[in-house]
C-alpha cells in the first residue's frame, strides 16, 4: 500500500537554526510530491513540489526539498529557521496509478523558540 | 481569484444527528477532493470528483457518508447519522488538471461529534 512516512513528530529549534525533515514515501510508479504547511489558524498552503527535473527544489520562504529517489526520500530543509516557520508540515505523494489522491504524512510540528 | 472554501468552518453536533459540509471548489477546477484528518492522525484521503462524477471513493469510510456534486460546481459531504469517531477536521481540495496535480486546499470543517 502507498504510504508517507515522516520522521519527526515533533521538532524544537531555536531561531537560526537549520532544519531538515526527513520524507520517506512507499510507492512504485512515477510519483509527484509536495510539501505543505498549516501555520497556525490557516489553511494547509502549498510549499513546494516536485514533478520532474531538477531534484533540488526550491520553494517559498527559503525552503528546498531534495529528491532522491534511491531512497524514496523526499527531505525538507532551510538553512536558518525564524519564530514564523512554527507550523505543521506535511510531506504529502500522488500519482496518476493512484488517480492522484494524494497520500500524506501524519505531519511534524515545528516550534521556533524566538 | 477565490480560494477553496468550506462552509461552515466548525459544527458541533449529537451522536446520531445529521451534518452536511459544503465545498466550493476554485472557479474552473474540475477535480475535487475530500481528505480528513482524525487528531492525532494523518489526512485521509476521502473521495474524489471529476466534475459530478465520482472518480474514487475508496477512502470512503462507510456507508453514512455520503458525497454529491451536482452540476460540478460545489460538493456537499453529508454525514447521517453521525458516530462520535467521525470527528475530526474535513478538508476539501481542487485542481486543474490531472497530470501535475496540484491540490489547494480549503481552510477545513472541524466536526465535533459529542
Amino acid at each position: 500500500a502507498q504510504s508517507v512516512s515522516q520522521h519527526n513528530h515533533h521538532v524544537i529549534l531555536s531561531e537560526a537554526a537549520s532544519l531538515e525533515l526527513g520524507c520517506n514515501y512507499s510507492y512504485g510508479g512515477t510519483v509527484n510530491l509536495f510539501w505543505y504547511v498549516q501555520y497556525p489558524g490557516q489553511h494547509l498552503q502549498l510549499l513546494l513540489k516536485y514533478f520532474s527535473g531538477d531534484p533540488l527544489v526550491k520553494g517559498i520562504k527559503g525552503f528546498e526539498a531534495e529528491f532522491i529517489k534511491s531512497k524514496f526520500s523526499f527531505n525538507l530543509r532551510k538553512p536558518s529557521v525564524q519564530w514564523s516557520d512554527t507550523a505543521e508540515y506535511f510531506c504529502a505523494v500522488n500519482a496518476n496509478t493512484g488517480g492522484f489522491k494524494t497520500i500524506f504524512g501524519a505531519g511534524t510540528r515545528l516550534f521556533v523558540k524566538a | 481569484e477565490a480560494g477553496v472554501t468550506q462552509f461552515p468552518s466548525h459544527s458541533v453536533i449529537e451522536k446520531g444527528q445529521t451534518v452536511t459540509l459544503r465545498c466550493d471548489p476554485i472557479s474552473g477546477h474540475d477535480n475535487l477532493y475530500w481528505y480528513r484528518r482524525v487528531m492525532g492522525k494523518e489526512i485521509k484521503f476521502l473521495l474524489h470528483f471529476v466534475k459530478e462524477s465520482k472518480q474514487d471513493e475508496s477512502g470512503m469510510p462507510n456507508n453514512r457518508f455520503l458525497a454529491e456534486r451536482t452540476g460540478g460546481t460545489y460538493s456537499t459531504l453529508k454525514v447521517q447519522p453521525a458516530e462520535l469517531e467521525d470527528s475530526g477536521v474535513y478538508f476539501c481540495a481542487s485542481s486543474q488538471a490531472l497530470s501535475k496535480n496540484i491540490q489547494y486546499f480549503g481552510a477545513g470543517t472541524r466536526l465535533s461529534v459529542l
